[in-house]
């Protein structure tokens, strides 16, 4: 079935630094991809989106491209606050079966720190 | 506010008992999903319903079972509780099938602690 691999966390970074999360896919068909964030205590909230090969979801600084020879969709943002502290998720979506559920990612922490 | 509401949002109750876990989707959302996010397993799709019919079945355990009602409320229902089922409740809506495919809605969960 398909499947989404994130690189572990935590990760942590000093404000203003660059940020990458590995995210790589395996997957049958064209999937759509995602990015969803967790703040501490609260529900998913989605980041940004790809639907189709180089695609470059953005939102808030932060990006990702939608590459289908290397099935990846690295999330990057140029410099971090301490905001963005948070869990990360990478999904894609599988319409396998009528549905259209979403496949996470173990999710890939991230600490800023000033 | 995501617009998708959860009740209760938290939800402490013994080994062995029944619970209901309640879901309002976004107004216009025919769509709902449930997942389960614990700290072994991460998230885990649960099971799909569309305008009142089940659409897709993940990895539910024959315990818990769901619905969605004529006005597109959602119900999880989880028996004979185990120490095991404590975690994170998920509930998320979206308008349309097709419209799961650009990402969904999700609601702030509901935390369940079996004791």
């Amino acid at each position: 079935g398909d499947s989404v691999t994130q690189m572990e966390g935590p990760v942590t970074l000093s404000e203003e630094a660059f940020l990458t999360i590995n995210c790589t896919y395996t997957a049958t068909g064209y999937p759509s991809l995602f990015w969803y964030v967790q703040y501490p205590g609260e529900g998913l909230q989605l980041l940004l989106k790809a639907t189709k090969a180089d695609d470059k979801g953005s939102n808030k600084g932060f990006e990702a491209t939608y590459r289908k020879e290397t099935t990846s969709f690295h999330l990057e943002k140029g410099s971090v606050q301490v905001s963005d502290s948070a869990v990360y998720f990478c999904a894609l979506s599988d319409q396998e079966g009528g549905g259209n559920k979403l496949t996470f990612g173990t999710g890939t922490q991230l600490k800023v720190e000033l | 506010d995501s617009g998708v509401t959860q009740t209760p949002k938290h939800l402490i109750t013994a080994t062995g008992q029944r619970v209901t876990l309640r879901c309002s989707p976004r107004s216009g959302d025919l769509s709902v999903y449930w997942y389960q996010q614990s700290l072994d397993q991460g998230l885990q799709f649960l099971i799909q319903y569309y305008n009142g019919e089940e659409r897709a079945k993940g990895n539910i355990l024959e315990r818990f079972s769901a619905q969605q009602f004529p006005d597109l409320h959602s119900e999880l229902n989880l028996s004979s509780l185990e120490l095991g089922d404590s975690a994170l409740y998920f509930c998320a809506s979206s308008r349309n099938r097709r419209e799961g495919n650009y990402g969904y809605t999700f609601g702030s969960g509901t935390r369940l602690t079996v004791v």
